[in-house]
């Protein structure tokens, strides 16, 4: 199984701060026929069902606000929010759908200050 | 608009059975396969399985096998996910999403409580 590693496991910002989060995956996630990351990142805010914010790594869901952006490929991915909105309390999940057994990261909890 | 329905909550005996439904609307039901994760309370998210609504092709997390049975009914749009010999350990939330991109659509879940 392909294991993914989410760190940090918590942080706080303010309102307006940029965000970095990371996801690294133990085998890479780079399909070499279509240069595709096999790697999606969901936002679950409390109480609700996760939500799809970005998939092949990189591309944006239809309605996420440019604020959210993928990057990263092979192992290594990180998840920016430029400008933190109160809103954007959540978790935040990456996941590889390279191989089965589809597995997530442990998730990475955003607070606000 | 896509939109997948599940039932709020199931209370269940230990050693019973639960069988929990997804219904699709908005898209052609047989044109996306059909994803199954669970989450335990206060944790993450967890990879059951999943099923191909076309030819009921099912492929599974070998952590779940011979605990969770995916299925769908074509006719009703339905995909069902039976869980068997529950424990404590099965009290959880359970999603029904579809792969569309990834799992671009997501039920509200179940939440499954084993208690006697």
């Amino acid at each position: 199984d392909i294991v993914m590693s989410q760190s940090p496991s918590s942080l706080a910002v303010s309102v307006g701060e940029k965000v970095t989060m990371s996801c690294k995956s133990s085998q890479s996630l780079l399909y070499s026929s279509n240069q595709k990351n096999y790697l999606a990142w969901y936002q679950q805010k409390p109480g609700q069902s996760p939500k799809l914010l970005i998939y092949w790594a990189s591309t944006r869901e239809s309605g996420v606000p440019d604020r959210f952006t993928g990057s990263g490929s092979g192992t290594d991915f990180t998840l920016t929010i430029s400008s933190v909105k109160a809103e954007d309390l959540a978790v935040y999940y990456c996941q590889q759908y390279y191989s089965y057994p589809w597995t997530f990261g442990g998730g990475t909890k955003l607070e606000i200050k | 608009q896509v939109q997948l329905q599940q039932p709020g909550a199931e209370l269940v005996k230990p050693g019973a059975s639960v069988k929990m439904s997804c219904k699709a609307s908005g898209y052609t039901f047989t044109s996306y396969w059909m994803h199954w994760v669970k989450q335990r309370p206060g944790q993450g998210l967890e990879w059951i399985g999943v099923i191909d609504p076309s030819d009921s092709y099912t492929s599974y997390n070998q952590k779940f096998k011979g605990k969770a049975t995916l299925t769908v009914d074509t006719s009703s749009s339905t995909a069902y996910m039976q869980l068997s010999s529950l424990t404590s350990e099965d009290s959880a939330v359970y999603y029904c999403t579809r792969g569309g991109r990834a799992m671009d659509y997501w039920g509200q879940g179940t939440s499954v409580t084993v208690s006697s």
